[in-house]
C-alpha cells in the first residue's frame, strides 16, 4: 500500500521560533492535507492542497504541495504555546482513501 | 450541528468480550470511516463507507465489523476483543470521496479502548 514518511517524529522548540515539517510519499498524490491533533481530541484540518506547486497559508501556517506530487511541507512561523500538538500529513491518490503519516509531535517551550 | 459524535469516550473490555463503538454525524455526509491511532503508528484506516448500504475494508480490518444502514450512523463492532485492539478509535466523515476542495474529512473526538 501507499506509504507516507513524515519527519521529524518530534520537535522541541522555543516560543517564537519557526517550525518546519515534511512528508514524502513513495507514490504520486493529487491531494495533500495537513491536520493538527490536540490532546484528547480528534484531528482538525489545517490546510488542504490540491495542485502541484500550490502554496497555501492559514495564519502563521504555510504549506506547499511539492512539484513532484510526492511531497509536502508545513511551516509554522513564530510559534506560540498553543501550537503544541501532533501534526499529521495525509495524502490521497485518485479515488483511494486518505493515507496518513505517523505524525510530528510538537512541543513549545515558553 | 454537533458534527461527528462518538460514544463512549472510554471503554474497558476483557479479552473475548464484544462491543459496539457508536458514530453519528449530522452533516448529511456520504462518506464515513473508522481509524485507529496507536503510538508511533499514526492513523490507520479500519473500514469505510461511501454511502448507506456500502462498506469496504481499509488497511487494518481484521477483528472489526461495520454496517451502514443509515446515512447518519456508522457503528464499529468488535466481536471478540483482543489486547491488540487496545487503541484510540476515531470516526471521520466527509461530504464525498475522494476528499475534494469542499469535502474535508471531519473527525470525532475518539473512543479510548482498553482490552485486558
Amino acid at each position: 500500500g501507499q506509504q507516507l514518511n513524515q519527519s521529524p517524529q518530534s520537535m522541541f522548540i522555543q516560543e517564537g521560533e519557526d517550525v518546519s515539517m515534511n512528508c514524502t510519499s513513495s507514490s504520486i498524490f493529487n491531494t495533500w492535507l495537513w491536520y493538527k491533533q490536540d490532546p484528547g481530541e480528534g484531528p482538525v484540518l489545517l490546510i488542504a492542497l490540491y495542485k502541484a506547486g500550490e502554496l497555501t497559508s492559514n495564519g502563521r501556517l504555510t504549506a506547499q504541495f511539492g512539484i513532484t506530487r510526492k511531497d509536502s511541507f508545513l511551516n509554522i512561523s513564530a510559534s506560540i504555546p498553543s501550537d503544541v500538538g501532533i501534526y499529521f500529513c495525509a495524502g490521497q491518490a485518485g479515488n483511494t482513501p486518505l493515507v496518513f503519516g505517523k505524525g510530528t509531535r510538537l512541543s513549545v517551550i515558553a | 450541528n454537533a458534527g461527528v459524535t462518538q460514544t463512549p469516550k472510554f471503554q474497558v473490555l476483557k479479552t473475548g468480550q464484544s462491543m459496539t463503538l457508536q458514530c453519528a454525524q449530522d452533516m448529511n455526509h456520504e462518506y464515513m470511516s473508522w481509524y485507529r491511532q496507536d503510538p508511533g503508528m499514526g492513523l490507520r484506516l479500519i473500514h469505510y463507507s461511501v454511502g448507506a448500504g456500502i462498506t469496504d475494508q481499509g488497511e487494518v480490518p481484521n477483528g472489526y465489523n461495520v454496517s451502514r444502514s443509515t446515512t447518519e450512523d456508522f457503528p464499529l463492532r468488535l466481536l471478540s476483543a483482543a489486547p491488540s485492539q487496545t487503541s484510540v478509535y476515531f470516526c471521520a466523515s466527509s461530504y464525498s470521496r475522494p476528499t475534494g476542495r469542499n469535502s474535508p474529512l471531519h473527525f470525532g473526538n475518539g473512543t479510548r479502548l482498553t482490552v485486558t
